[in-house]
């Protein structure tokens, strides 16, 4: 138990669906990171929100987006999906961004677009 | 964009052998280098991280070398273990220009320990 919570853990959806990924973290961290997990490649990072502000956006499709509405709390809004966009998405928190030392990760939320 | 190079993809290694994984990067301008390790169906979890005012870190059977000149460093895993089967990533901390930092991982390393 990492203390960062992901739901759901898989997701199916059809390109024209919405649907959205729930994190949750309990460490009292001030910043949230979305990743994006695809086979044999780096982990991407996609958002980073600290004290509930977004100050990265990794040049991600508008089809993603984000959403934290307190601290403890961070969304991804998906709709218009395309297959490629199938991968495992990886939430994490830290103390914060401008000194990020240890990432603690959820577990992911692995998404199939069809 | 930053890049860091990990190798091997993938590493297989019997039961007591040594796991080494090398990373390479381009820039200087990093100042922590952490290792994940994740195991099948869980989020990357910190194993072990090294500053490049050291050249080696030890914890356990994990060391970290780092060579600063070479722009490289490195993983060994000393009595490798069927436990300690999973992927393995490296990390370099880039200060951001927008006033903050943050991790570029690299590809990861497959790791399995035969018995």
């Amino acid at each position: 138990e990492t203390g960062v919570t992901q739901t759901p853990r898989h997701l199916v959806m059809g390109m024209t669906n919405k649907k959205s990924l729930k994190c949750e973290q309990h460490l009292g961290h001030n910043a949230m990171y979305w990743y994006k997990q695809s086979a044999k490649k780096p982990l991407e990072l996609m958002f980073v929100y600290s004290l509930e502000e977004r100050v990265e956006n990794n040049s991600v499709p508008s089809r993603f987006s984000p959403e934290c509405p307190n601290s403890s709390h961070l969304f991804l809004h998906l709709h218009t999906l395309q297959p490629e966009d199938s991968a495992l998405y990886l939430c994490a928190s830290s103390q914060g961004p401008k000194v990020p030392g240890e990432l603690f990760f959820g577990e992911g939320s692995r998404l199939t677009v069809l | 964009q930053q890049q860091v190079k990990q190798s091997p993809q993938s590493l297989i290694v019997q039961k007591g052998g040594i796991s080494i994984i090398n990373c390479a990067y381009e820039n200087t301008a990093f100042d922590y280098f952490p290792w994940y390790q994740q195991f099948p169906g869980k989020g990357p979890a910190l194993l072990i991280a090294i500053r490049p005012d050291v050249s080696e870190k030890k914890e356990g059977r994990f060391t970290i070398s780092f060579n600063k000149s070479a722009k490289q460093f490195s993983l060994h895993i000393m009595d490798s273990q069927p436990g300690d089967s999973a992927t393995y990533f490296c990390a370099i901390r880039f200060w951001f220009s927008g006033g903050y930092n943050k991790l570029i991982f690299g590809a990861g390393t497959r790791l399995a320990v035969h018995p």
